[in-house]
């Protein structure tokens, strides 16, 4: 079935060491966001990519970067993890603006 | 500041009943919206969604209204199932080209009683 693939399910990190997390997606999609989720609140966009062309939120710190090689893939570095970046995050595709947002199952860091 | 309220954390309803879950928006720019259902240790999936220029739509058991004047829309789930227990998120885009995202509220954990 197409989808979107997120490994690992869970990563644990020790702060400040860098990590990436990953997404893939046999969809063929346009758009690949890229999500963050901490207990009990709203899933908050970080960036996201159309084709190539990378979006960043005003609000998404520079601790946080992203990798989009080719359409299928997409990378979340996060370069000095920080307790507070413990959460779960989700990758998602879609086609286009009007089009359904379909997520992965999501990556739930933790930071020791 | 939040621009997409869903104000009930949790919400208990009888199997057989009618589940109504609640999301207020303030973002006036908003013109698509949706719903997904969220399992535990799952990501959200897809529920149904509503353009501004419809006040209902409708996909078997699952009914979305849609009052743009009070910035309200609504779920209604009949009959409610067991499976239906999860947690809803209520999100909406705005207009015009590229890709702008969803703002997600925080969700609503829809619990079905037997």
């Amino acid at each position: 079935d197409a989808m979107v693939i997120q490994n690992p399910r869970y990563q644990v990190t020790q702060f400040g060491k860098p990590v990436t997390l990953s997404c893939s997606q046999t969809l063929n999609h346009n758009v690949m966001y890229w999500y963050q989720q901490k207990s009990s609140q709203a899933p908050k966009l970080l960036f996201h990519y159309y084709d190539k062309d990378f979006n960043n939120e005003a609000d998404t710190p520079d601790n946080f970067q992203s990798r989009r090689p080719n359409t299928s893939f997409c990378f979340l570095d996060i370069r000095s993890p920080g307790l507070g970046d413990a959460a779960m995050y989700l990758c998602a595709t879609s086609r286009g603006t009007r089009d359904r947002v379909n997520f992965g199952a999501g990556t739930r860091l933790s930071v020791l | 500041d939040q621009q997409v309220k869903q104000n009930s954390p949790s919400l208990s309803v009888q199997e057989g009943r009618i589940s109504i879950l609640n999301c207020d928006y303030t973002n006036s720019m908003f013109d698509y919206f949706l719903w997904y259902k969220k399992y535990p240790a799952e990501g959200p999936t897809f529920l149904i969604s509503i353009s501004s220029i419809k006040d209902k739509n409708e996909d078997g058991r699952f009914t979305v209204f849609l009052n743009k004047s009070a910035k309200h829309l609504s779920l209604h789930i009949v009959p409610s199932q067991p499976g239906d227990s999860a947690v809803y998120f209520c999100a909406a885009s705005v207009a015009g080209g590229g890709a702008d995202g969803l703002t997600f509220g925080k969700g609503t954990h829809l619990i079905i009683q037997p």
